[in-house]
């Protein structure tokens, strides 16, 4: 079945950074976007950023600019996104999706990131 | 940036009855780019809406979108137990490029 799967919990100290990763199954890989959203405890979403694994492009949310990296490994159809100079605030569930139709159709199970000195 | 924004903030329902939730923006969407999402405690959204009114697979036929321009609606026409949970809507822009989130509409039991 179509599925997104992404890797475990990270725990990071302020200014370090983090690699998620978000591995794709059931579909072709090139065929949709991969987008990023994360959540607070107890808050709403907010989009980080996307990226075609087609071509590589990507764009993100202004707020991430500069420290957030989105690549991929087509080879084991695999997306990453890397989120740097982490800070508490970054403390969150991150979340990769696909896009179809300017809609995220598929999800992943989400990965816990807490940043913690 | 488009910002959206969600009404109520919760709504107290019983099963059975019906729910309307509202999707404002600060400026004109796309309807081909305004989604509904609902998320349980300790689970990833699901797509429920896309395209302002069509339904995404498996998703039963009492959730119904509509709206254009600023205004959108979520209802669900009779709640069911599983119902009860938060909605977020959604937007895409293209200026600039991206999407945001609606702060969100939890839907709990009266």
């Amino acid at each position: 079945q179509v599925q997104l799967v992404q890797s475990g919990a990270e725990v990071k100290k302020p200014g370090a950074s983090v690699k998620v990763s978000c591995k794709a199954s059931g579909y072709t890989f090139t065929s949709y976007d991969i987008n990023w959203v994360r959540q607070a405890t107890g808050q709403g979403l907010e989009w980080m950023g996307w990226m075609n694994p087609n071509s590589g492009n990507t764009g993100y949310a202004q707020k991430f600019q500069g420290r957030v990296t989105m690549t991929r490994n087509t080879s084991i159809s695999t997306a990453y996104m890397e989120l740097s100079s982490l800070r508490s605030e970054d403390t969150a569930v991150y979340y990769c999706a696909t896009d179809d139709y300017g809609a995220f159709d598929i999800w992943g199970q989400g990965t816990m990131v807490t940043v913690s000195s | 940036e488009i910002v959206l924004t969600q009404s109520p903030g919760t709504l107290s329902l019983s099963p059975g009855e019906r729910a309307t939730l509202s999707c404002r923006a600060s400026q004109s969407v796309s309807s081909s780019y305004l989604a509904w999402y609902q998320q349980k405690p300790g689970q990833a959204p699901r797509l429920l809406i896309y395209g302002a009114s069509s339904r995404a697979t498996g998703i039963p036929d009492r959730f119904s979108g509509s709206g254009s321009g600023t205004d959108f609606t979520l209802t669900i026409s009779r709640l069911e137990p599983e119902d009860f949970a938060v909605y977020y809507c959604q937007q895409y822009g293209s200026s600039p490029g991206g999407f945001t989130f609606g702060p969100g509409t939890k839907v709990d039991i009266k």
